[in-house]
């Protein structure tokens, strides 16, 4: 079946430093993927629809200069975290369309700001 | 607001037992109704999903039942199993674009 692999799993960094988790549609092209984010025993929080070739679109609340989202290949998007501070620790995950029903997740990256 | 609101937050079922989670929604624009489970550390999994021309669909022992005239569906796990202990989500579609419910936890005591 259709995989999206994330990477990495796990980061731990200093206040004040960027991380950058990427986002791969291993076995399909994905023209739109979808970033979220989720807190501890919580649902998932859309933060940014990612489009291929064009600039991503947030939601509403979600600064668009702190988080820099790049999708430049059909298979991988990115999303940068600036400047980071421990708020910030969370769980994000990135999903993308088979281009049917079917929206795949990926295992998701736990961002430690330490 | 929440476009999806889903119940019970936490659900304890024995092992054998029948789990049953709710979901409603408001939007009638919704065209596909998925629910994902998710276990800790890890991204959602599709598990079972259904369009809103039908008022049931199974796999397995998963059953997605749909109200349309309630704006309701719920999912039940039939004969659950202590992997079955995870959350789940509910999910609604609109444009391309999900919105999830709160999740439940669910845990099934051998």
């Amino acid at each position: 079946g259709a995989v999206v692999s994330q990477h990495p799993s796990r980061v731990i960094c200093k206040s004040g430093t960027s991380v950058k988790i990427e986002c791969r549609s291993l076995d399909f092209q994905a023209t739109t993927m979808f970033w979220y984010r989720q807190f501890p025993k919580q649902s998932l929080m859309l933060m940014a629809t990612s489009n291929e070739g064009s600039k991503a679109t947030y939601e509403q609340g979600v600064e668009k200069d702190k988080f820099l989202i790049n999708h430049a290949s059909l298979t991988l998007s990115t999303l940068t975290v600036t400047s980071a501070h421990p708020e910030d620790s969370s769980f994000y995950i990135c999903s993308a369309s088979t281009g049917t029903t079917n929206w795949v997740f990926g295992q998701g990256t736990r961002l430690t700001v330490v | 607001q929440q476009q999806v609101k889903q119940s019970p937050q936490s659900l304890i079922v024995q092992k054998g037992g029948i789990s049953i989670i709710n979901c409603a929604y408001e939007n009638t624009a919704f065209d596909y109704f998925p629910w994902y489970q998710q276990f800790p550390g890890k991204g959602p999994a599709l598990l079972i999903a259904i369009r809103p021309d039908v008022s049931e669909k199974k796999e397995g022992r998963f059953t997605i039942s749909f109200n349309k005239s309630a704006k309701q569906f719920s999912l039940h796990i039939m004969d659950s199993q202590p992997g079955d202990s995870a959350t789940y989500f509910c999910a609604a579609r609109h444009s391309n674009q999900f919105y999830f419910g709160t999740g439940t936890s669910l845990t099934v005591i051998p």
